[in-house]
């Protein structure tokens, strides 16, 4: 079965921290997708980042970057100098490859909550 | 672009009481899924479908029907509306075969509430 672990339910940061959210999966699958989401408090779910189980290439979009160790079975995501507007609910999920994009099993989510 | 619309935004149910969540896509996506927020339980995924005339059940099926007849559209029945139903769904489009592969686009969500 597959699975999600964020095992933060909740970080506080003051602004300009840096600040690393952690997402640990589990799957059977060879091949399969893994994904970052945010949700702001307006509620709508932003895609931010998709990694293919075959590419270990980490990733840096901005102040963003992920760490995917297919070793440790991990798929952690830092923000660099935070910033209020960083305050969200991040969801880790996690997908097969024949489903790709659907058929996700989330994470329960890290609250994030950025002070100024 | 309208995206993923749901609707309604919001309802209020009583128990025992039916209804039929919609959920339409415009991007011309083969993939649909539904999924339920709770607090504390992040989402959780409870039937998708990955083309018309194929449903699958997810985590949370229980107390839910789909059916899938077009592409566009992947409406979500509730058949007796119970309390511990009541949470937010979203639903979600995505595919294989576009610029955006694999990404789910997400509507804005059903606030559901059954008393």
């Amino acid at each position: 079965a597959q699975k999600v672990t964020q095992a933060q339910t909740e970080i506080s940061v003051v602004e300009k921290e840096d600040v690393t959210l952690d997402c640990v999966y589990e799957t059977r699958d060879t091949t399969y997708y893994l994904f970052w989401y945010k949700q702001p408090p307006s509620g709508e779910l932003v895609f931010l980042i998709r990694r293919n189980s075959f590419d270990e290439q980490n990733e840096i979009s901005g102040r963003y970057s992920w760490n995917f160790q297919k070793s440790t079975s991990s798929f952690n995501f830092t923000i660099t100098a935070s910033q209020v507007v960083d305050s969200a609910v991040y969801f880790c999920a996690l997908s097969e490859a024949r489903q790709a994009g659907t058929a996700l099993i989330f994470g329960k989510g890290t609250t994030l909550s950025v002070s100024s | 672009n309208a995206g993923v619309t749901q609707t309604p935004k919001f309802q209020v149910l009583k128990t025992g009481q039916s209804m039929t969540l919609q959920c339409a896509q415009d991007m011309n996506h083969e993939y649909m899924s539904w999924y339920r927020q709770d607090p504390g339980m992040g989402l959780r995924l409870i039937h998708y479908s990955v083309g018309a005339g194929i449903t699958d059940q997810g985590e949370v099926p229980n107390g839910y029907n789909v059916s899938r007849s077009t592409t566009e559209d992947f409406p979500l029945r509730l058949l007796s509306a119970a309390p511990s139903q009541t949470s937010v769904y979203f639903c979600a489009s995505s595919s294989p075969n576009s610029r955006d592969s694999h990404e789910a686009f997400f509507g804005q969500g059903t606030r559901l509430t059954v008393v």
